[in-house]
This record gives structure tokens, sequence and C-alpha cells, in this order.
């Protein structure tokens, strides 16, 4: 069965450094979505992307985050300049044509230092 | 914007027993409802949804859900639980007009005692 991948499976960084968090969305689906856990809170809503645009954003998204697909098959989140609230689990989901349903990937774990 | 409450975040119970789970939105229009597992160490993987229809849905792993549109409530049960149900379960929700964004309960933590 297709599953969405995302790499790195835990990074560590320095307050203030850029990261890049990748995904590989099942083959054939057209939507694309960014969420976040930070320890012991909710899975929050950061941002959805179609047709190489974003389609909505949360609150959370500012101006450090963006979002790419770089490729046919990548989509990165991007955190300019990370802060230590920026420290979370980090999801990637995606869905298909008719958007019923997300599939999450298992996840990037970001502690920022 | 919707929410979504999931309360006794911590639960445990012994095989064999019934597990209920529940879930209220605060979205008064229009709604999808789901709810996903992540076993440990695992992605959040979906249990069930309901989308129009029959209320009572039925997912996998011998999962159910009813939805009650009057208590605004989407509850899980499963009547018999095994050791492997361990896990956490969260409800979400999107809205017919949320662009999909999926709205996420705090979930709770399932421990099934073999």
């Amino acid at each position: 069965e297709p599953e969405v991948t995302q790499t790195p499976s835990h990074q560590v960084t320095q307050m203030g450094q850029e990261v890049i968090l990748r995904c590989v969305p099942i083959s054939n689906h057209l939507y694309f979505y960014w969420y976040r856990q930070i320890l012991g809170q909710k899975v929050e809503f950061l941002v959805s992307f179609y047709n190489n645009e974003i389609s909505e954003k949360s609150e959370i998204f500012d101006d450090q985050f963006s979002v790419e697909r770089p490729d046919g098959s990548n989509f990165t989140l991007k955190i300019r300049s990370t802060k230590l609230e920026d420290s979370a689990m980090y999801f990637c989901a995606s869905s298909g044509p008719s958007q019923e349903t997300q599939y999450f990937g298992p996840g990037t774990r970001l502690l920022v230092l | 914007a919707q929410s979504v409450s999931q309360h006794n975040h911590h639960v445990i119970l012994s095989e064999a027993a019934s597990l209920e789970l529940g879930c209220n939105y605060s979205y008064g229009g229009t709604v999808n409802l789901f709810w996903y597992v992540q076993y440990p160490g695992q992605h959040l993987q979906l249990l069930l949804k309901y989308f129009s229809g029959d209320p009572l849905v039925k997912g996998i792993k011998g999962f159910e859900a009813e939805f009650i549109k009057s208590k605004f409530s989407f509850n899980l049960r499963k009547p018999s639980v095994q050791w492997s149900d361990t896990a956490e379960y969260f409800c979400a929700v999107t809205t017919y007009y949320g662009n999909n964004r999926l709205a996420f309960g705090k979930g709770n933590q399932v421990v099934v005692i073999p």
C-alpha cells in the first residue's frame, strides 16, 4: 500500500538556523498538507498546498515558514530561522482528487536548541 | 474556527473490556468526522470516517463510531479491546467550507493491559 514518507525522522538544529523538512506524498495525490504537534499539545494545521500554490494557511504559518514542491515527487517545509518554540513533530499529509481522506507520514521530530 | 474536545486523555483498561472515547466538536455547519490512531512508533492511520448517511460507521479492527448531530458528538467504541489496541486515538473534523484543514482533538492515550 502506498505511503507518505518523510525525511529526516529526527533533526536537531541550533536556534536561528534554517531547516528543510522533506516529504514524498502518495504518487497520484494532488493535495498536500503540513501539520505539527508540540509535545503535549494538539496536532495543529500549518498549511495546505494545491496546484503549486498555498490554498490555506494557519496563523502559525508566518513569514518564517515556506513550502515548495520542487519536483514531481517532493514536498518541502522550510523554516528560515528556527526558534525554540518550533520544536515539535512535523507531519506531512496528502490526499487524492476527492480530498476525502488525508494520509499522514511518520513525522519529523525537530528539536531546536 | 472549529474546535474538537476529547476527554479522559489517559485510559487504562484490561483486555476484553469495552472502550468508548468521547469526541465533541464546536462547528455548527456540515462537518466531516474522522478518528485516527497512532500505534507506538508508527504514523497516524485512519481508523474510520463519517461524511454522510448512516450515522453509525464501522472502521477497521472492530471499531465503530456514532455521529449524533444534536450532541455535536462522534464517539468511538470497541466492544472488546485487545492488547494491540494500545495506541493514541485522535478525533478530527473538517468543515465543508474549510479547505480540508483537519482540526484535531488532544488525543486519548489508551493502554490495554493483557
